[in-house]
């Protein structure tokens, strides 16, 4: 079955420092989506992106987060400047379309240190 | 608001039994869907069952059915014949089909132990 696929499954930076999150969506997928879980609490939507852009985006998606789908298969979360806070549990998915449920990444732990 | 709510932050059931996992959501749309998650210890997300708020029948896929009551505005979840591998958190999620946002809303997730 097509999975979506998240590297590194967890990273350790220290605070300051800038960090890319890979995913590898499922390659007839058009909608991607950042999700992140703060250890413990509930799920929390980032950014969608739609057709080389972000389709919309929550207000914890600052300045110091970026998206991008650089070569046409992966699609990449930065974090320019980590703060301790954005110790998290950071998932990818990816949807078929507009309106089809999503598949899921098994997510990346960055820890923050 | 809340837009989801999950009421139960966590349940026991003994292995073989049937539980449910509650969750209500809010919404003015008239179109949305609701979606249930297992995340097991290892910290995956896997997709369980879907309702679309038009669709007339209740979901079900396998042992896991949703009880879905729109004019109540809930969407539980049903598991029958629990196993001990069904222990997991649970996530109720709703995506709102108005506007621009195909993003998921969660709960605070259910956290279910099955005893044996």
């Amino acid at each position: 079955e097509p999975e979506v696929t998240q590297t590194p499954s967890h990273q350790v930076t220290q605070m300051g420092q800038e960090v890319i999150l890979r995913c590898v969506p499922i390659s007839n997928h058009l909608y991607f989506y950042w999700y992140r879980q703060i250890l413990g609490q509930k799920v929390e939507f980032l950014v969608s992106f739609y057709n080389n852009e972000i389709s919309e985006k929550s207000e914890i998606f600052d300045d110091q987060f970026s998206v991008e789908r650089p070569d046409g298969s992966n699609f990449t979360l930065k974090i320019r400047s980590t703060k301790l806070e954005d110790s998290a549990m950071y998932f990818c998915a990816s949807s078929e379309a507009e309106y089809y449920g999503y598949t899921f990444g098994s997510g990346t732990r960055l820890t923050v240190v | 608001a809340q837009k989801i709510t999950q009421t139960q932050p966590g349940m026991f059931v003994q292995e073989k039994e049937a539980v449910t996992l509650d969750c209500t959501y809010d919404t003015s749309d008239q179109s949305y869907g609701l979606f249930w998650y297992k995340q097991p210890s290892s910290g995956e997300m896997i997709f369980l069952i879907y309702q679309g708020s038009y669709d007339e029948q209740n979901a079900t896929e396998g042992r896991y059915s949703l009880n879905f009551q729109k004019a109540r505005k809930s969407a539980n979840l049903v598991i029958s014949a629990s196993q001990l591998g069904d222990s997991a958190m649970y996530f109720c999620a709703m995506r709102e089909n108005s506007g621009s946002a195909r993003q998921l809303t969660f709960g605070s997730g259910t956290q279910l132990t099955v005893l044996p």
